[in-house]
């Protein structure tokens, strides 16, 4: 039971246009998110994360867009740049103050590819 | 952000034997995770090791398996017992600050 999902295994976008990812959860019980940009060899990056409570959180480039009633979020960078290629995962984690709390489930992850 | 730092940072071994993962963060947390990523997989919860107490393991995870210790606030030990070729993957730390951060991994080949 795969209780977050990104459906789409890769994206090709050319550089300086819009990079949306996606992400569908099915657990009511998930009450944060986080989106995590991997290389080959390292360790997930950290990248912006948004409460339950929140439908929209900025940073830069990166924006996050939570839509809770229908279980889905999203991440959109703008522009997109060469180096931004890479694995994107989305992870959710149960309320604070919960047995969930701060345990990450992942999505399987997309290959995020920008064309110069 | 959180500074981790884990070794090895790669290493090959023959089944049967074990290897002990350290992972050192710059500062003192209370949560800290340890998590599994399988070759062409996603990433997996093994286990939370809180200072202070047992470690918690998910479902599919033993301690005989994987067991971890967590002297103090800033480190933290993951063995791997007993290894087959299953066992291939890389180990990551990971600890709850203000955000979950990541360490860089440790990539396992089980021979």
């Amino acid at each position: 039971d795969q209780q977050v999902k990104q459906n789409s295994p890769s994206l090709s976008v050319q550089e300086g246009r819009i990079s949306i990812l996606n992400c569908d959860y099915t657990n009511s019980m998930f009450d944060y998110f986080l989106w995590y940009k991997k290389y080959p060899a390292e360790g997930p990056t950290f990248l912006i994360s948004i409460s339950s409570i929140k439908d929209k959180n900025e940073d830069g480039r990166f924006t996050v867009f939570l839509n809770k009633s229908a279980k889905h979020l999203s991440l959109h960078i703008v522009p997109s740049q060469p180096g931004d290629s890479a694995v994107y995962f989305c992870a959710a984690s149960g309320m604070a103050g919960g047995t969930s709390y701060g345990k990450l489930t992942f999505g399987q992850g997309t290959i995020l590819t920008v064309h110069p | 952000s959180a500074v981790i730092s884990q070794k090895p940072s790669r290493d090959i071994c023959q089944r049967g034997t074990s290897l002990t993962i350290q992972c050192q963060v710059d500062s003192q947390v209370t949560m800290m995770f340890w998590y599994r990523q399988q070759p062409g997989q996603s990433l997996t919860l093994i286990a939370t090791a809180n200072q202070g107490s047992e470690a918690t393991y998910e479902s599919g995870f033993v301690i005989d398996k994987f067991p971890i210790s967590r002297p103090n606030l800033t480190f933290s030990t993951l063995t791997v017992s007993n290894m087959s070729p299953e066992d291939s993957s890389i180990y990551l730390c990971s600890v709850w600050g203000n955000e979950q951060y990541f360490g860089p991994g440790t990539r396992l080949t089980v021979t």
